[in-house]
């Protein structure tokens, strides 16, 4: 299955201020996911990247609050932006598809704390 | 829409009790469905997948059946040790553009 590396793992930010989230893959995939888990819930997407075109969001999402850069086949970004409390969550990424014997890899995900 | 059901947890065993950890799946089409397994931290790991009904995905003494009639993928392991100690997402997906639909998760604790 791919690798994926995700940075930083965790971070600790103020209110107003943004982050930006990398995650590098080790082989060429043409779409990667992201995801929030917000404390003691589940896993949400929130938006597709692909390669060479905008990525796509999910309802309840905003290309403006989670800005997302896909600069080739192997990166991608997510920027939580203009940060609060609320934005407090496991960020991850995801490479994958549902047909291959390995599914969707998940990296090891940052963990955000807004204060 | 799509959607994923699991029991609530957490869920308390004694080593070497029987697991089951329902999983029941609102979709149109024909999911794919997945068991994902989250240890104390660490990420997220694929347990086991199935993509056509019937199909029965396997692994580490965990199975689940795709099982299109009642829209079930329960979970079940025969014998749980400690280290099975995680929560537990039962997940689904409807296309092959990756979109992922996760259950609430389960917590399971087994003691020793």
């Amino acid at each position: 299955s791919a690798v994926i590396s995700q940075k930083p793992s965790r971070d600790i930010c103020q209110r107003g201020t943004s982050l930006t989230i990398q995650c590098q893959v080790d082989s060429q995939v043409t779409m990667m996911f992201w995801y929030r888990q917000q404390p003691g819930q589940s896993l949400t997407l929130i938006a597709t990247a692909n390669q060479g075109s905008e990525a796509t969001y999910e309802s309840g999402f905003v290309i403006d609050k989670f800005p997302i850069s896909r600069p080739n086949l192997t990166f991608s970004t997510l920027t939580v932006s203009n940060m609060s409390p609320e934005d407090s969550s496991i960020y991850l990424c995801s490479v994958g598809a549902a047909s291959t014997i390995f599914g969707y890899t998940f990296g090891s995900g940052t963990r955000l704390t807004v204060v | 829409g799509d959607s994923v059901t699991q029991m609530e947890g957490p869920v308390t065993l004694s080593e070497e009790a029987f697991l089951t950890i329902n999983c029941t799946y609102t979709a149109t089409g024909y999911p794919s469905l997945f068991w994902y397994v989250q240890y104390p931290g660490e990420g997220l790991q694929l347990l086991l997948k199935a993509t056509k009904a019937d199909d029965k995905g396997s692994n580490k003494g965990f199975e689940a059946t795709y099982r299109k009639e009642t829209t079930s993928f329960h979970l079940e392991k025969g014998s749980v040790q400690v280290s099975d100690s995680a929560v537990y997402f039962c997940a689904l997906s409807t296309s092959n553009t990756g979109k992922l639909i996760f259950g609430q998760g389960t917590t399971l604790q087994v003691k020793p």
